[in-house]
């Protein structure tokens, strides 16, 4: 069974400041894809970047860009200039290939940002 | 276009009682995933449903049903609801690709509580 790991319950970082929040994963699967969703108080899961296993590059979405790290299993978030906007609780999700619309959701990172 | 929608917002029910809730996915998706959101457990599948069969199935007792109409529309169902049903119940869509490349949107969620 595959499972998705956050380690850092809480992390915290200054206004204009970078942050990476980290995920690891196990799967026996060769295909899939892995995604970093946020959701702030209002509890709207917010998708903020998509990564398909395939794909050695990084993907990266204007101040957001993840680590892939295919052979260590590991997917990490970078936020670089960090605004007020962006606290909120970030979850990170595999998506097997075949497994159609169930995504296995990390425990998720708390992240404030700080003015 | 309109995003996910999610009716009712909130509920509250008492043990023993049975709840159903309903979700309407993006026009064109066809593809309706549930999760259950808790601060213990975190977020989990409950369901996916795909051109009205279901695709996908969690970790859940049978007391969690669901279904999905030919408009895509999906309804689930919790009978005999027990204290521990108290969550957020999120609706994800999306399109009638194959494979987990897919993004799923995410509802407002239910917030269903049981006294």
């Amino acid at each position: 069974a595959q499972t998705v790991t956050q380690s850092q319950p809480e992390m915290s970082v200054q206004e204009a400041e970078t942050v990476t929040l980290s995920c690891t994963y196990d799967t026996s699967e060769s295909d899939y894809y892995l995604f970093w969703y946020k959701q702030p108080p209002s509890r709207q899961m917010i998708l903020v970047i998509r990564q398909e296993a395939y794909k050695q590059q990084n993907a990266t979405e204007n101040r957001f860009s993840v680590n892939f790290q295919k052979a260590a299993k590991s997917f990490s978030l970078k936020i670089s200039d960090s605004q007020l906007g962006d606290a909120a609780m970030y979850f990170c999700a595999y998506g097997g290939y075949n497994q159609g619309g169930k995504l296995i959701f990390g425990q998720g990172t708390e992240l404030s940002v700080k003015p | 276009k309109a995003g996910v929608t999610q009716t009712p917002r909130y509920l509250i029910k008492t043990r023993g009682q049975q709840v159903t809730l309903s979700c309407s996915p993006i026009s064109g998706h066809r593809s309706v995933s549930w999760y259950q959101q808790t601060p213990g457990q975190g977020l989990q599948f409950l369901f996916e449903y795909f051109s009205e069969t279901q695709r996908n199935k969690g970790n859940f007792p049978g007391r969690f049903s669901g279904r999905q109409f030919s408009n895509s529309r999906s309804e689930m169902n919790v009978s005999t609801l027990e204290l521990g049903d108290s969550a957020l119940y999120l609706c994800a869509s999306s399109s009638h690709l194959a494979g987990g490349r897919n993004e799923q949107f995410f509802g407002p969620g239910t917030r269903l509580t049981v006294l």
